[in-house]
């Protein structure tokens, strides 16, 4: 069984402040997701993260990859308001027919503040 | 483009009612996912349905059934609800195939669903 653990859960952090979102996972799997929610929205997808070493980065975001660590890090650079929302770490795992299983960690909650 | 289209957006049922929500896209893909969402559990597969004609159960799937009508929808049935099934259930789908991992899944705006 794939688990998926993130932290923190929770993260208050001032505009301009740097900080970095845990993921870890249980098993083996070789595709990590990063998605955002806004309250009350849907999710939207922020990286895909196919192989060991794999660094993605959009604005103020930058997410890797550590596939033999199992961890995934979502890297947050000079923290702005917009930022605030609800980040999810999602990890693969394939379940046949060309299919893959997404197991979800509990989100991180983060709160950008002035 | 609509993506992932579910309706309703807002339920309110008794318990024992039973119930569809439905879940169309337009992105032609094959794969199409339920969950449902809880305060602090993020979210659990429910049912899926890796291609058309084909559906299998997710991590909670006591209390539903799933219908792959076509390539486009699927939809999830409460038979006799529950109040411990009140919670945010969302849809979503995703391509087929070995270079569906490049993708994500693409994911509806939800059905808010309590239940009295």
């Amino acid at each position: 069984e794939l688990k998926v653990e993130q932290n923190p859960l929770f993260l208050s952090m001032q505009e301009g402040k740097n900080y970095t979102i845990y993921c870890n996972y249980s098993t083996t799997s070789d595709r990590l997701y990063w998605y955002r929610q806004d309250p009350g929205k849907s999710l939207e997808s922020l990286f895909v993260l196919l192989s060991n070493g794999a660094v993605k980065q959009e604005g103020r975001l930058m997410a890797s990859l550590d596939t033999k660590a199992r961890l995934s890090t979502l890297h947050i650079t000079a923290a702005v308001h917009d930022l605030s929302a609800t980040y999810f770490c999602t990890a693969a795992l394939y379940s046949g027919a060309g299919s893959y299983q997404l197991t979800f960690g509990k989100g991180t909650k983060l709160s950008v503040i002035p | 483009n609509a993506g992932v289209t579910q309706t309703p957006k807002f339920q309110v049922l008794k318990t024992g009612q039973s119930m569809t929500l439905q879940c169309a896209q337009d992105m032609n893909h094959n794969s199409m996912y339920w969950y449902r969402q809880d305060p602090g559990m993020g979210l659990r597969l429910i049912y899926y349905s890796a291609s058309e004609g084909t559906t299998d159960k997710g991590e909670v799937p006591n209390g539903y059934n799933v219908s792959r009508l076509n390539k486009r929808e699927f939809s999830l049935r409460l038979e006799s609800a529950a109040p411990s099934q009140t919670s945010v259930y969302f849809c979503a789908s995703s391509e087929y195939g070995t270079a569906f991992s490049n993708q994500p899944q693409h994911f509806g705006d939800g059905t808010r669903l309590s239940i009295l």
